[in-house]
């Protein structure tokens, strides 16, 4: 089954909030992504990460690869409606051809 | 933009039925996948495919077939739809290092 342990689940913010979701297992990972899926699309790549302790920004979203390698965070900074969509994380292991994801967080905005 | 298209986008068919949903990108990236997306289950991996003519399972690949018979072409064929593959279908292929980039998907329903 799936590996990675995303929460929360889901969030319901007001505008201009910062939001902070993260991603667990219990195994090691090289590579850990972060998606966004907007209603009616397909995910979208928002932020990849590939070395331990790396911090990556784009825009108002910040990641991190955690240092022991099991764990990966992603924050949206003053949150806006079109923040709104699930968010999914995805992690690369060594020597593995597939990239696992875990169930999603739903990000609400409350006006 | 990986270039990914898929078809249909929408699908409504019969139980028992036979349903084959395509993926074509328009570079020649090796390693395509296809995932299912459920509520509650975030994005399963059903089979990815590393070349052509090679391809393997995923997490959930029961009453799935794939084929790989040109880089370019990823086919997705339920050999007889049952009620339970009605879902969300995404095709993907990774671009570069880990990172995949996502189809629009296809919503299939099964009556």
């Amino acid at each position: 089954g799936q590996q990675l342990n995303q929460s929360p689940q889901s969030m319901f913010i007001q505008e201009g909030e910062d939001v902070s979701m993260n991603c667990t297992s219990s195994s090691i990972f090289n590579t850990w992504l972060w998606y966004k899926q907007d209603p009616g699309e397909g995910p979208v790549l928002l932020i990849a990460l590939y070395k331990a302790g790396e911090l990556t920004s784009n825009g108002r979203l910040t990641a991190q690869f955690g240092i022991t390698r099991k764990d990966s965070f992603l924050n949206i900074s003053a949150s806006i409606p079109s923040d709104v969509g699930i968010y999914f994380c995805a992690g690369h292991k060594d020597r593995d051809d597939k990239i696992i994801f875990g169930k999603g967080t739903r990000l609400h905005i409350l006006p | 933009d990986a270039g990914i298209t898929q078809s249909p986008r929408y699908k409504i068919t019969e139980t028992g039925r036979q349903v084959t949903l395509m993926c074509h990108q328009t570079w020649s990236h090796s390693y395509m996948f296809w995932y299912r997306q459920d509520l509650g289950h975030g994005l399963r991996l059903i089979y990815y495919s590393a070349a052509a003519d090679i391809t393997d399972k995923g997490e959930v690949p029961d009453g799935y077939v794939v084929s790989r018979s040109k880089t370019e072409n990823f086919p997705l064929t339920l050999e007889s739809a049952t009620r339970s593959q009605t879902s969300v279908y995404f095709c993907a292929a990774r671009v570069t290092g880990n990172t995949i980039y996502f189809g629009e998907g296809s919503w299939l329903t099964v009556v």
